[in-house]
């Protein structure tokens, strides 16, 4: 069984703090990994795909790492904003499968 | 350009009943998927479809089916519903290829009385 963990499960912080959040996937036949951004009554919105190791990509104040050896992969937000409200999952995805093994998520609420 | 649509929005059932969701794909997406949410869960992958087969399958039970159609637009089909089926249904559909995000539907809520 493959499991994809995300913590904090939630986290308030006020407008201006900068926050990251972790996720854990399996070390092995690892493929990529994917970011996304949910906000309450919308559709998941792609943040990131992530392949190799040590691979970093921004958007915005959004930014991610990926370590693939460890199994593990950081979000970060800095100097969150009242619209990053939302909940961020990640989602790994083995061998060569198009399957999506998504954890939790992480509720991220800003207060102004 | 339109993206992932899926209908309906909301669907309420009773238990024993049958239900068929649809999605129609991101223009130039050829691959649609099919996850379950649960109230303060991940979504669940359901089952995969690419060039009208089900290519892969996630640990769902036979009363979950599903079809793609040549045009790449999916159904999923559930047969003798139970109240542990209610959940928000999502579709996403991608292009077949280097891997690239999976592009989601605002999901079909299904309650089941």
């Amino acid at each position: 069984i493959l499991n994809v963990e995300q913590s904090p499960q939630s986290l308030h912080v006020q407008e201006g703090d900068s926050t990251n959040f972790t996720c854990s996937f399996p070390s092995s036949n690892f493929y990529a990994l994917h970011w996304y951004r949910w906000e309450t009554a919308k559709s998941p919105e792609a943040l990131f795909v992530m392949t190799l190791n040590g691979d970093e990509k921004k958007k915005g104040q959004i930014s991610a790492t990926l370590n693939t050896k460890e199994g593990y992969s950081y979000l970060y937000i800095k100097g969150s904003q009242p619209e990053d409200s939302a909940t961020y999952l990640c989602a790994f995805r083995s061998g060569n499968t198009g399957k999506l093994i998504f954890g939790q998520g992480t509720t991220l609420q800003v207060k102004p | 350009d339109a993206g992932v649509t899926q209908s309906p929005t909301h669907l309420i059932k009773t238990r024993g009943q049958q239900v068929t969701l649809r999605c129609s794909p991101k223009s130039g997406h050829d691959t649609v998927s099919w996850y379950q949410q649960a109230l303060g869960q991940g979504p669940q992958f359901i089952f995969q479809y690419y060039e009208e087969e089900e290519r892969q399958r996630g640990n769902f039970p036979d009363r979950f089916s599903g079809h793609q159609f040549p045009n790449y637009s999916s159904e999923l089909n559930v047969n003798a519903l139970l109240l542990g089926d209610s959940a928000l249904y999502l579709c996403a559909s991608s292009f077949e290829g280097a891997p690239q995000p999976q592009h989601f539907g605002d999901g079909t809520r299904l309650s089941i009385l």
